[in-house]
């Protein structure tokens, strides 16, 4: 089975402009997280879909979105860019089975830097 | 809320040596799962091994083994027979009514 894959792997941008990240998961995963990887923070829950819907919020603010497609593909967007939203953007997905608490694969990930 | 310490930001082992991992969490749910994740430089976080909260019996995968402490709140990693790929930074996460994860510790491995 493939693995998760993201794209881009790497983004530049510049302040004020917005970002739009992708995330494919593995075939049969349902559900698909994104975290936030800094060296300050370290890795921080942004926000899980299942079935197209919005399961589960970290605690980021309203500039950072996402939506996940009917074939589980999952995709982020950050608006209005910031110095601090540089980082490092995982993906990870799982089957997502209700109740179950099931492991996430993680992708290789977005390095995102903003100008 | 769930928080999860890692004491240890480096740890060194030489090859071929035994080493241990650290991490405590807090919680007060009954029912969550624990895992230890490995990122390596190429930043591909890959899961290292899983175990179940209600499960008692220590989870072991290859060279890699915990120790799960319920009570004292408490999963170490146990790394035996290191090797040069073990090298990487290694991350503790909780997973309950969310996903929490340490700051992880890098370890270093000596020929």
């Amino acid at each position: 089975k493939a693995g998760v894959t993201q794209t881009p792997r790497y983004l530049i941008k510049t302040r004020g402009q917005q970002v739009t990240l992708s995330c494919s998961p593995i075939s049969g995963h349902r559900s698909v997280s994104w975290y936030q990887q800094t060296p300050g923070q370290g890795l921080q829950f942004l926000f899980e879909y299942f079935s197209e819907t919005q399961r589960n919020k970290g605690n980021f603010p309203g500039r950072f979105s996402g939506r996940q497609f009917s074939n589980s593909r999952s995709e982020m967007n950050v608006s209005t860019l910031e110095l601090g939203d540089s980082a490092l953007y995982l993906c990870a997905s799982s089957l997502g089975q209700i109740g179950v608490t099931d492991t996430q694969y993680f992708g290789p990930g977005t390095r995102l830097t903003v100008l | 809320a769930q928080t999860v310490t890692q004491s240890q930001p480096e740890m060194s082992v030489q090859e071929a040596e035994t080493v241990t991992l650290s991490c405590t969490y807090d919680t007060s749910e009954s029912d969550y799962y624990l895992f230890w994740y490995k990122q390596p430089p190429s930043r591909q976080m890959i899961l290292v091994i899983r175990q179940e909260a209600y499960k008692q019996q220590n989870a072991t995968e290859n060279r890699f083994s915990v120790n799960f402490q319920k009570a004292a709140k408490s999963f170490s990693l146990k790394i035996s027979d290191s090797q040069l790929g073990d090298a990487a930074m290694y991350f503790c996460a909780y997973q309950g009514n969310d996903m929490r994860f340490g700051a992880g510790t890098r370890l270093t491995v000596k020929p």
